[in-house]
């Protein structure tokens, strides 16, 4: 069975400090990794995605995440928040011959002061 | 690419009636996904159409959810007998493809409301 652990539910940063989601995951058989955000009232946006290839993965608005099995985690970082970073983010996994299901963690609500 | 759509938004209801949102994909996804998302929580998948054959179905998808993808197109949640604890965001997601590594574009979701 395939999981995801978000640690901190709520994570604040200053505008321009560096951006820290954590996302654990467990699986027994090679996973796909995915994170999304959420903004209010809106639908869930891609961010990025690892698929097996480079294990460092670079998305949309700055953000990036690391591959590290040893670790099994798949943290997402930017360098210097923007208060239009404000949002709720959800790591996700899929594994192979699974159809592309999503196990979802639990979310980390991204705040941003000024 | 107009993106996902669903309809109503909102909807608030009373226990016991009967609910039905639509979702409609991206042209010519041939996947389609439902989830359901409840506070401080993640979505939790729920039941998976390819093209119109329904593949897969959560244990939370109780008899008294339904779902249909009548000629592999948009798609259809009817929640029967609804009660307080089905109350939740409920969003649909579509994919193009067969494979682990599709990006499922998700709809801004319905949020239902129980009295």
């Amino acid at each position: 069975a395939q999981s995801v652990t978000q640690l901190g539910s709520h994570v604040s940063v200053s505008e321009g400090a560096l951006v820290l989601l954590r996302c654990n995951y467990s699986s027994s058989v090679p996973p796909y990794l995915f994170w999304y955000v959420q903004y209010p009232n809106q639908g869930l946006q891609l961010l990025l995605k690892y698929t097996s290839a480079a294990t460092l993965v670079k998305g949309i608005n700055g953000f990036e995440a690391e591959f590290k099995k040893s670790e099994t985690s798949f943290h997402l970082t930017k360098p210097s928040a923007h208060m239009s970073d404000a949002a709720e983010y959800f790591c996700a996994v899929s594994v192979l011959y699974n159809f592309n299901k999503f196990y979802f963690g639990s979310g980390t609500k991204l705040n941003v002061k000024p | 690419d107009t993106g996902v759509s669903q309809d109503p938004r909102h909807k608030i209801t009373k226990r016991g009636q009967n609910v039905t949102f639509r979702c409609d994909p991206i042209s010519e996804h041939n996947r389609l996904y439902w989830y359901r998302q409840t506070l401080g929580q993640g979505p939790e998948f729920l039941t998976y159409f390819q093209n119109e054959a329904q593949l897969e179905k959560s244990r939370l998808l109780s008899d008294r959810f339904s779902a249909e993808r009548p000629k592999g197109s948009f798609s259809t949640l009817e929640i029967q007998r609804t009660e307080q604890g089905d109350s939740a965001m409920y969003l649909c997601a579509s994919s193009l493809g067969v494979t682990s590594t599709d990006t499922q574009y998700f709809g801004p979701g319905t949020r239902l409301t129980v009295l």
